[in-house]
């Protein structure tokens, strides 16, 4: 059981837009920001997003993200075949003397 | 080029023990907070641990406290985690990953990982 909860999949057609949602609460999400990874099938997770909307050098700007209170999402515009992988979400967490966690991941489909 | 390089994974026995190296390279390893993350076969990411530069610092999630230590050797730019009575559960990929942190007067920001190596799988078997 993951602290952060995403849904399991998602899915759309290229060009579409598609969002994930990432569900915490006021000792992570609500206090702290929020990252988003991509993990592309067998290979290691990248970091999509940090402090919550910012993203790092070389990615594309139709990945976006946002946070609202203890709930955080990411965007996908102009889905590509390219964007099939695993996403997942983490926050530091302040409860319990300090950690991260993670939501389970969303599978993204490109139909 | 950044880079994070992870090895010592393998087959172990449950109640056995392992060490695991991350090899870093391409950036200043002592400036940076670094983290190790787990992904048991077919599962999500855990994050397990992370460290401040100067080793003063140190967190762990709920699940490994009292049976993983994770340490630092900055003169040779390497991570480590040593891993005791290891159960099935801990079977897993381990990724060793740079921290994004911001340090603020009172304490510190965690703004992601933002360099992660290829990972080294361990297993728990009997």
């Amino acid at each position: 059981q993951s602290v952060l909860t995403q849904p399991p999949s998602a899915s759309g057609t290229p060009g579409q837009r598609v969002t994930i949602s990432c569900s915490g609460s006021s000792s992570n999400i609500g206090s702290n920001t929020v990252n988003w990874y991509q993990q592309l099938p067998g290979t290691a997770p990248k970091l999509l997003i940090y402090t919550n909307n910012q993203r790092p050098s070389g990615v594309p700007d139709r990945f976006s993200g946002s946070k609202s209170g203890t709930s955080a999402s990411l965007a996908i515009s102009g889905l590509q075949s390219e964007d099939e992988a695993d996403y997942y979400c983490a926050a530091w967490d302040d409860s319990l003397n300090g950690h991260v966690v993670f939501g389970g991941g969303t599978k993204v489909t490109v139909l | 080029e950044v880079q994070l390089v992870e090895s010592g994974g393998g087959l172990v026995q449950p109640g056995g023990s392992l060490r695991l190296s991350c090899a870093a390279s391409g950036f200043t390893f002592s400036s940076y907070w670094m983290s190790w993350v787990r992904q048991a076969p077919g599962k999500g990411l855990e994050w397990v641990a992370n460290m401040k530069p100067d080793g003063s610092e140190k967190y762990y999630v709920d699940s490994v406290k009292g049976r993983v230590t994770i340490s630092r050797d900055n003169a040779k730019n390497s991570l480590y985690l040593q891993m005791n009575s290891l159960r099935a559960e801990d079977t897993a990929v381990y990724y060793c990953a740079r921290d994004y942190i911001v340090v603020v007067a009172g304490g510190f920001y965690f703004y992601g990982l933002d360099v992660w190596g290829q990972g080294t799988t361990v297993t728990v078997s009997s």
